[in-house]
């Protein structure tokens, strides 16, 4: 099974701050990377497929990079609505598995 | 609009059984990949099963293969989730997606829409 390590897995940042999430893959997988965000109480919401294609209604804010087995996920000015839980998730085989999630929380 | 509702969740005793229920809408239901994902309480996303339109492709988490059936009635529009031997480590919230992006040469499909979850809980 593929493995997806993501780092920091607590990070803290202000508003209008540029932040960004990695997500190691224990072996290559291409660019086939998806990323979640999920609120409180709430289901998770794509954000990012195929590694850096934007998903329909998602703020340009958000964009996605990388391929091989390191990705990342950047959010250039966060919007108080960003503070959320962010879950990276392969696309290359089954089983499919998630990282363990990265809290996004206001400083 | 794209609407998945799910049911069927509950509390059931350990080695019991439950059978969840996901009524979709909105969208072609007979040509899309349907799976579940769920979530433990305070714990991260797991998925747990997927299955073609067609139903010739069908996939399991290995904490669930064996116990766990997942199976479609496309004049329905409905995807079902069949869980037996159940174990205090089922128990979560269960989300029924929708895996309707193509990516090209990719095995897997990204979940597109979620329903709002049912809880499981597996408690004596």
């Amino acid at each position: 099974d593929i493995q997806l390590t993501q780092s920091p897995s607590f990070l803290s940042a202000s508003i209008g701050d540029r932040v960004s999430i990695t997500c190691r893959a224990s072996q290559g997988i291409s660019s086939f990377l998806a990323w979640y965000q999920q609120k409180p109480g709430k289901a998770p919401k794509l954000l990012i497929y195929a590694a850096s294609t934007l998903q329909s209604g998602v703020p340009s804010r958000f964009s996605g990079s990388g391929s091989g087995a390191e990705f990342t996920l950047t959010i250039s000015s966060l919007q108080p609505e960003d503070f959320a839980t962010y879950y990276c998730q392969q696309l290359n085989s089954y089983p499919v598995t998630f990282g363990q999630g990265t809290r996004l929380e206001i400083k | 609009e794209v609407q998945l509702v799910e049911s069927g969740g509950g509390l059931v005793r350990p080695g019991g059984s439950l059978r969840l229920s996901c009524a979709a809408s909105g969208f072609t239901f007979s040509t899309s990949s349907m799976g579940w994902v769920r979530q433990a309480p305070g714990k991260g996303l797991e998925w747990v099963s997927s299955m073609s339109g067609s139903s010739n492709y069908i996939f399991y988490a290995d904490s669930v293969k064996g116990r766990f059936t997942i199976s479609r009635d496309n004049a329905k529009n409905s995807v079902f989730l069949q869980m037996n031997s159940l174990r205090a480590e089922d128990t979560a919230i269960y989300y029924c997606v929708r895996q309707g992006i193509v990516v090209v040469a990719a095995a897997v499909r990204p979940a597109d829409y979620w329903g709002q979850g049912t809880l499981v809980t597996v408690s004596s």
